[in-house]
């Protein structure tokens, strides 16, 4: 598999589940990232981790929890969701240097949906 | 704080035109740029990055050009094809930090 992957690419889920989302990176790079897209809205960027650290946007839930074993794996897991968490989660990776970041790549997404 | 903004929203044009798609942003200190397409329910795919010390960067039948001084970016398609239409998003990075902050995107849609 040659860029980013993730699975699954469908999930449906009560709100008294427990699943996570799984990204892998075959790419070399150093960061990576959850974003999750609603209709309508701009990308919202969940969690970082990038340089061995987890940067966080302090807006998102707790019922949603980062792991980052290793630089080519992330996950999400998720528990107690609301049906507005239903969206596209987006994960993507890059090359960060002391400067910035370089190019980002994205996987294809897992459409969430929360009944 | 940096805003970025995307005009047109949406753009529907027949097969063959030029096309110009803008983007601004609010604070320019920008270590680069981005541009990505995301066709309905999928992932982003990268277009075309250009760094704050670059004017502009092509790949095929895109050019997009960076004038920081004036906040703006434009990505520019040349004779545009059903198989273009998509949503397009810019999206900059700041120096030492982790965040992109994207636009809202352009829908395009090209008519045969």
């Amino acid at each position: 598999e040659t860029g980013v992957t993730q699975t699954p690419r469908h999930l449906v889920m009560g709100m008294t589940n427990k699943k996570s989302l799984k990204c892998e990176q075959h790419l070399g790079h150093n960061a990576m990232y959850w974003y999750k897209q609603s209709a309508k809205k701009p990308l919202e960027l969940m969690f970082v981790y990038s340089l061995e650290e987890r940067v966080e946007n302090n807006s998102v839930p707790s019922r949603f929890s980062p792991e980052c074993p290793n630089s080519s794996h992330l996950f999400l897991h998720l528990h107690t969701l609301q049906p507005e968490d239903s969206a596209l989660y987006l994960c993507a990776s890059s090359l960060r240097s002391w400067t910035g970041i370089a190019e980002q790549y994205f996987g294809p997404g897992t459409r969430l949906t929360v009944t | 704080k940096q805003e970025v903004t995307q005009i047109p929203a949406a753009l529907s044009v027949p097969e063959g035109e030029n096309l110009v798609l803008n983007c601004s942003f609010t604070d320019s200190a920008i270590y680069n740029l981005q541009w990505f397409r995301q066709d309905p329910g999928k992932g982003l795919t990268s277009l075309l990055l250009i760094q704050s010390s670059q004017r502009e960067q092509t790949s095929g039948r895109l050019n997009a050009s960076l004038d920081k001084s004036s906040g703006r970016s434009t990505l520019y398609i040349a004779a545009s094809q059903p198989g273009d239409s998509a949503t397009y998003l810019c999206a900059v990075s700041s120096y030492n930090t982790d965040k992109l902050i994207f636009g809202t995107g352009t829908r395009l849609q090209v008519f045969p």
